[in-house]
């Protein structure tokens, strides 16, 4: 059982680029989210997923762009790289109620230049 | 307003004793879960203990319990006989219901405690 998978788990970009932070899981869970932690700030909810085809803003959505074609993935796209973006990136995943454990994947370091 | 506060940055205890870690929260909800994660040096999230608004009694696994005194919201990580390996960033977070939050039944991080077991 894989549970949360994340790829890659570390990225350097460049100002500008753009590119996409893949997340799976196979625990057949309703919600998906994506997290990043800074130093400091522990981790805040940058978007998530209560099912297929239904996305929401988290606390920190701008600059990140995402979409759920099927209950197992939910990717997260930076459209335009900015410095103040790099940060180390976790998607998480549980069934839907306040009693379910989220399970999070490994992290992806990100690294603006 | 900020609704998971850890007031310790930082905490050191000797091998062996037990240590307690602070976590206070503010929600407007009755039904909510309390959660405590780990996280190593390694980088991963690892979910340590759920405690239920509703549970009366104090949710235990293994060598962690967790002290949850709801009058006064407050929801402290005890670790019994620790040990080098628990020297890690220590996470609480509140997971408040859909009907609260507008979607989903999103989990709310404080900013964490830093312990390190000693000799």
């Amino acid at each position: 059982n894989a549970g949360v998978t994340q790829t890659p788990k570390f990225q350097v970009l460049k100002t500008g680029q753009s590119m996409t932070l893949q997340c799976a899981q196979d625990m057949n869970h309703e919600y998906m989210s994506w997290y990043r932690q800074d130093p400091g700030m522990g981790l805040r909810l940058i978007h998530y997923s209560v099912g297929a085809g239904i996305t929401d803003q988290g606390e920190v959505p701008n600059g990140y762009n995402v979409s759920r074609s099927t209950t197992e993935d939910f990717p997260l796209r930076l459209l335009s790289a900015a410095p103040s973006q790099t940060s180390v990136y976790f998607c998480a995943s549980s069934a839907n109620s306040v009693a379910d454990t989220q399970y999070f994947g490994p992290g992806t370091r990100l690294t603006v230049l | 307003a900020q609704k998971i506060t850890q007031t310790q940055p930082g905490m050191f205890v000797q091998e062996k004793e037990a240590v307690t870690l602070d976590c206070t929260y503010d929600t407007s909800d009755q039904s909510y879960g309390l959660f405590w994660y780990k996280q190593p040096s390694s980088g991963e999230m690892i979910f340590l203990i759920y405690q239920g608004s509703y549970d009366e009694q104090n949710a235990t696994e293994g060598r962690y319990s967790l002290n949850f005194q709801k009058a006064r919201k407050s929801a402290n990580l005890v670790i019994s006989a620790s040990q080098l390996g628990d020297s890690a960033m220590y996470f609480c977070a509140m997971r408040e219901p859909y009907i609260l939050t507008g979607g989903g039944n999103k989990l709310t991080f404080g900013t964490g405690t830093q312990l390190k077991v000693e000799l």
